[in-house]
C-alpha cells in the first residue's frame, strides 16, 4: 500500500512560537506532497504543493513566510508554522500519491492548538 | 475557478438502506475522481477512485461517473451506523503531481 506518516498528531504551543510538522512517505517516494488545513466543520483547504528539491507552490491567500515548507527528500516534507497565533489553530493534513494506492493517501493529521 | 459541489447534508438513512451521495464538478479537464470518508477528528481515507464513465463497484460501494454531465456519485448499499461520516468528493488530473479539488463534503447519518 501507500502509507504517509505524520507527526506530531497533536501539539499545543504558545503564541509567537514556531511548530514543525513532518510527513514521511514510508513505502513509496513522494515527489509531490500536498498540505491542507481544515477548520472545524469545514472542508479541506489546500495550502500549498510541496515538490522535492524545489520551492513550494502556495495557494492564493496563504502566507509563504508564515507557513514554511521544506521537501528536502523524496520521503520527507515538513511544514513549519512560524510565529503561531491562536487563529492558526487548526487540523493540518498532508497528502501524497504513490505506491500501490490508486488515490492520494493522507497522513493522520496534526491538531495544532495555539494558546 | 475549478469547483466541486456537494450537498452538505446531513443525509439521513436507516440502517440497511442505500445511501446515495452526489457531486458535480466544473472542470471538464478533470481526469480522476475520488470519494473519501472522513470521521470527525480524523483524516480522510480513500473509499473509491473512478476514471472512466460508468459504474465501478467495490463491496458495498459503487461509484458512478458521467463526464458529459460532469457528475459523480457514490452509492452505499446496506448502510451501517459505522458508515456515518462526512464523504468528500474530489477531482484531479492523471498524475500525482496534480492537486485534488475537494467538495465541502456530505454528512451521512445512518440510524440503527
Amino acid at each position: 500500500g501507500a502509507v504517509v506518516s505524520q507527526h506530531p498528531s497533536w501539539v499545543i504551543c504558545k503564541s509567537g512560537t514556531s511548530v514543525k510538522i513532518e510527513c514521511r512517505s514510508l513505502d513509496f517516494q513522494a515527489t509531490t506532497m500536498f498540505w491542507y488545513r481544515q477548520f472545524p466543520k469545514q472542508s479541506l483547504m489546500l495550502m500549498a504543493t510541496s515538490n522535492e528539491g524545489s520551492k513550494a507552490t502556495y495557494e492564493q491567500g496563504v502566507e509563504k513566510d508564515k507557513f514554511l515548507i521544506n521537501h528536502a527528500s523524496l520521503t520527507l516534507s515538513t511544514l513549519t508554522v512560524t510565529s503561531a497565533h491562536p487563529e492558526d489553530s487548526s487540523f493540518y493534513i498532508c497528502s501524497a500519491r504513490g505506491g500501490n494506492s490508486e488515490g492520494y493517501t493522507f497522513g493522520s493529521g496534526t491538531r495544532l492548538t495555539v494558546v | 475557478q475549478k469547483e466541486v459541489e456537494q450537498n452538505s447534508g446531513p443525509l439521513s438513512v436507516p440502517e440497511g438502506a442505500i445511501a446515495s451521495l452526489n457531486c458535480t464538478y466544473s472542470d471538464r479537464g478533470s481526469q480522476s475522481f475520488f470519494w473519501y470518508r472522513q470521521y470527525s477528528g480524523k483524516s480522510p481515507e480513500l473509499i473509491m477512485s473512478i476514471y472512466s464513465n460508468g459504474d465501478k463497484e467495490d463491496g458495498r460501494f459503487t461509484a458512478q461517473l458521467n463526464k458529459a454531465s460532469q457528475y459523480v456519485s457514490l452509492l452505499i448499499r446496506d448502510s451501517q451506523p459505522s458508515d456515518s461520516a462526512t464523504y468528500l468528493c474530489a477531482g484531479g488530473g492523471n498524475t500525482g503531481f496534480q492537486k485534488l479539488v475537494f467538495g465541502t463534503g456530505t454528512r451521512l447519518l445512518v440510524s440503527p
